[in-house]
């Protein structure tokens, strides 16, 4: 069964720092990544998608995400975070066209720091 | 456009007792998909609909869930008995389809549930 990792569960940053978050997932076919952001109290919202163009994805919010297909990985970064993006973060696979299963990671809580 | 709506936010119940969560996709979404939120298990896919027709319910942990969507603009997740385990937060999502693209997964404000 694919699987998606997010290594770290908890990350605290300064304002203006830069972020990176892990996302590592097992599936070997085509697949399609998702990264959702959870701001406290609110549902989850779409950063950014892949499928299958660029790997270099720019999503909302100055975020943007990298699609390493050798490392199995779709790392998410920001050059320079706010206090606002302090949220958490969930990584996302789907197989493919014609199959609807999104698989979440476990997420990654984002404090920063004024 | 509302986005996707559930009720109720929160429900606290005791055990053994029947809770029903409550979706409205967003119209014209073929799609909608239950999800159950926990700290130890994450983000975990109950089940999901096409075309108001449940597709896959592999997610659903046992006989005591259920779910229904007798029509397009109308969800129901039924737990009965609930028991304490299903503490959680309870998310609803729509999607429409578009050609060959997949598209994304709008959220519902999510049900906190309680079970004491």
């Amino acid at each position: 069964a694919q699987s998606v990792s997010q290594h770290n569960h908890h990350v605290i940053l300064s304002e203006a720092a830069s972020l990176e978050l892990g996302c590592n997932y097992s599936y070997g076919g085509t697949v399609n990544l998702f990264w959702y952001v959870q701001y406290p109290g609110q549902h989850l919202q779409l950063l950014l998608k892949y499928f299958s163009e660029d790997p270099l994805v720019k999503g909302i919010k100055g975020f943007e995400a990298e699609f390493i297909k050798s490392k199995f990985s779709f790392n998410l970064r920001k050059p320079s975070v706010q206090w606002s993006d302090t949220a958490e973060y969930f990584c996302a696979v789907n197989k493919g066209f014609g199959n609807e299963k999104l698989t979440f990671g476990t997420g990654t809580r984002l404090t920063i720091i004024p | 456009d509302a986005g996707v709506i559930q009720s109720p936010r929160h429900e606290v119940t005791e055990m053994g007792q029947e809770v029903t969560l409550r979706c409205k996709p967003i119209s014209g979404h073929d799609y909608l998909f239950w999800y159950r939120q926990t700290m130890m298990r994450g983000l975990e896919l109950l089940i999901y609909f096409n075309n108001n027709v449940p597709i896959d319910d592999s997610g659903m942990p046992e006989d005591r869930f259920s779910a229904k969507m007798p029509n397009a603009s109308f969800s129901t997740l039924k737990i009965q008995p609930s028991e304490p385990r299903d503490s959680a937060v309870y998310f609803c999502a729509s999607r429409y389809t578009s050609g060959s693209s997949y598209n994304e997964q709008f959220f519902g404000p999510g049900t906190r549930l309680t079970v004491l």
